[in-house]
């Protein structure tokens, strides 16, 4: 079982917040990413990661922002949260091998 | 750019029988191939992978078929059981460094 952990599982936050979801791997992995995904549909890459002071933006447009100090630790920030935020957030990471391995998720949902 | 979401296709099998699950995917190129499943609440988790020399792979219940010349792939689960039920991903890798490029999508509903 992969050791990447996601915290909270589960948010109900209001309009205009600022929060941050946490994703943490002791996997000493390099490459790490953020997916969003509805319920039901695809995964599309937000953000990614391919070590330390190295962040990207990925397909899909979004407001939110990552950063990378430590090798283990990749969170994504959402500085005024919307209704349109409303998602689940998945993390995960990936060493030389070709599998990622995925986080819980996140489920953020903005009233 | 950005994709259109898609509503994912179901699979409903009868408990018992062998359940197949299709993708078709872009890149002639790719060198290997990974299925994933997930169940609901959860993340994604790996299940098999395939290189692109190979033309069939074998695991636990699983087996995954790869015809290059269609490009398509195919996950196989014999004797379907209601753990079984989750959404199923095969996903190709975009570049050397590692992204993915995920496909649709397959609900597998597993009926007793």
């Amino acid at each position: 079982e992969a050791d990447i952990y996601q915290t909270p599982r589960y948010l109900v936050i209001g309009t205009g917040k600022k929060i941050t979801l946490e994703c943490s791997q002791t996997m000493g992995h390099d490459k790490m990413y953020w997916y969003q995904q509805d319920p039901g549909m695809e995964l599309h890459l937000i953000h990614y990661s391919y070590g330390v002071n190295s962040t990207e933006k990925g397909d899909l447009s979004s407001e939110s922002t990552v950063s990378r100090i430590r090798t283990e630790h990749f969170p994504l920030t959402l500085e005024s949260a919307r209704p349109s935020h409303t998602s689940q957030y998945l993390c995960a990471s990936k060493d030389r091998d070709h599998e990622q391995y995925f986080g819980p998720g996140t489920r953020l949902t903005v009233t | 750019g950005e994709s259109v979401g898609l509503h994912l296709p179901t699979l409903s099998v009868q408990e018992g029988d062998n359940s197949i699950i299709n993708c078709a995917y872009s890149n002639s190129a790719s060198d290997y191939f990974i299925w994933y499943k997930q169940e609901s609440g959860k993340g994604p988790q790996f299940i098999i992978d395939i290189r692109s020399n190979m033309d069939k792979r074998q695991g636990q219940r699983v087996t995954v078929l790869l015809n290059k010349t269609v490009k398509h792939l195919s996950l196989q689960i014999a004797a379907t059981q209601p753990g079984d039920s989750a959404v199923y991903f095969c996903a190709e890798p975009r570049d050397s460094w590692g992204k993915l490029q995920f496909g649709a999508g397959t609900q597998v509903v597993v009926t007793p």
